[in-house]
């Protein structure tokens, strides 16, 4: 079936470093990619999404390539700050991200110290 | 825009006993899913409804879960009888199905506790 994979949290950065969260994905068809953010006692809000291959995704200084090749979607930011921390989701759909529903990584709960 | 609305945003109940969450979607969404968080599985989907209608269940863990949605503007998922494995946080999101790439707009959850 369909599952999305992520790097296992938490990820602990200093204020201003460079952030990678892998993500990395197997699916039947040709998926929609999602990344998603959750702040502690809230729901998941879309931060940013690519639909097909090659495309690039950006919000707030995040950015995610949609590589077919090697099967990934990894979330990038050149400079974190502490109102980034928060719990990192990558997901999946088959059904243009609102059809079918999202299959969802475990998430990856990063932690930015000043 | 109010976004999705979850009540109660916390429930703590004894085992036994019958619980309900709630859901309004945003107006004018077409699509409605429920999802369930926990540490150890992460995010699960449980259903989701299309034009009211339910299309998958397959994520309902067992019986003893149910989930309606009467109307365009109103969905609830019933546990009975709640047992203490049921503790999580469910959500309630809802989207725009034949608009590609529209996203699920999530509620902000229901902590459920059950002891």
């Amino acid at each position: 079936g369909d599952s999305v994979t992520q790097m296992e949290g938490p990820v602990t950065l200093s204020e201003e470093a460079f952030l990678t969260i892998n993500c990395t994905y197997t699916a039947t068809g040709y998926p929609s990619l999602f990344w998603y953010v959750q702040y502690p006692g809230e729901g998941l809000q879309l931060l940013l999404k690519a639909t097909k291959a090659d495309d690039k995704g950006s919000n707030k200084g995040f950015e995610a390539t949609y590589r077919k090749e090697t099967t990934s979607f990894h979330l990038e930011k050149g400079s974190v700050q502490v109102s980034d921390s928060a719990v990192y989701f990558c997901a999946l759909s088959l059904g243009g991200g609102g059809a079918d529903g999202l299959t969802f990584g475990k998430g990856t709960h990063l932690i930015i110290q000043p | 825009d109010a976004g999705v609305i979850q009540s109660p945003r916390h429930e703590v109940t004894e085992m036994g006993q019958e619980v309900t969450l709630r859901c309004k979607p945003i107006s004018g969404h077409n699509s409605l899913f429920w999802y369930r968080q926990t540490m150890m599985r992460g995010l699960e989907l449980l259903i989701y409804f299309n034009n009211n209608v339910p299309i998958d269940d397959s994520g309902m863990p067992e019986d003893r879960f149910s989930a309606k949605m009467p109307n365009a503007s109103f969905s609830t998922l019933k546990i009975q009888p709640s047992e203490p494995r049921d503790s999580a946080v469910y959500f309630c999101a809802s989207s725009n199905r034949g608009l590609d790439g529209s996203p699920l707009h999530f509620g902000n959850g229901t902590r459920l506790t059950v002891t």
